[in-house]
């Protein structure tokens, strides 16, 4: 079946535009989740949601950083203002059930994310 | 603070070889730990999930251990392949919010 898609794979935005990132989930996940990978270093949290409700956003950098799933099902991470420093990866995951259930969070590639 | 520490950046290893990875935490008591395989520009693939109350945990050429009072996990590759060349993630514990290491980059010679 069809996983996680994350578009655009890549983006290119001058410092100061704003950004908006996508994902598709894997049809009928409850759990959603953004991280964001820099070089070298594995994904950081970013947002969490189970079905529309935003139950944890303590990893969100700046209040630049906005995220939202309306319908419980695609997902939208918004970056306002962007900053070379918002230059990275962002990866978007997907899990079957709620977080409590200790499930394997299925991934998308990714959105190279390069501030000009 | 809260640290998950992956051995080494990267280890090489001969074809045929076992590979040995290590994740070591401090000021976490997860209830388990996942490791993950990430291949560049793509996402990381989930590989296995051990629980806190198991001790090792196979599939197929894979093995993992969790010790908690050690506060260490061993991610195991048996007869390693060039095709098992990729970064390995741990991960800790998503009862709040997943916290990954930072990785191991293993590559395999043939």
């Amino acid at each position: 079946g069809a996983g996680v898609s994350q578009s655009p794979r890549y983006k290119v935005a001058k410092r100061g535009q704003d950004v908006a990132l996508r994902c598709d989930p894997i049809s009928g996940h409850v759990s959603l989740f953004w991280y964001q990978q820099a070089l070298g270093q594995g994904p950081e949290f970013l947002t969490y949601f189970q079905n529309e409700a935003q139950l944890d956003k303590s990893g969100l950098p700046s209040d630049r950083f906005f995220a939202e799933r309306p319908e419980g099902s695609v997902s939208t991470l918004k970056i306002q203002r962007t900053q070379q420093e918002d230059s990275a990866v962002y990866l978007c995951a997907s899990s079957l059930k709620q977080i409590f259930s200790n499930q394997p969070q299925h991934f998308g590639d990714g959105t190279r994310l390069s501030i000009l | 603070s809260q640290k998950i520490e992956q051995n080494s950046e990267a280890l090489n290893i001969q074809e045929g070889k076992t590979a040995t990875l290590t994740c070591n935490y401090t000021n976490y008591s997860p209830a388990y730990l996942q490791w993950y395989r990430q291949d560049p520009g793509r996402g990381p693939v989930f590989l296995l999930l051990i629980r806190e109350n198991e001790k090792e945990k196979r599939k197929e050429r894979l093995k993992v251990t969790f010790d908690t009072t050690l506060k260490q996990s061993l991610f195991h590759i048996t007869a390693s392949q060039p095709a098992d060349s990729a970064t390995y993630l741990c991960a800790l514990d998503p009862l709040t919010s997943m916290r990954f290491g930072a990785g191991t980059r293993l590559t395999v010679k043939p």
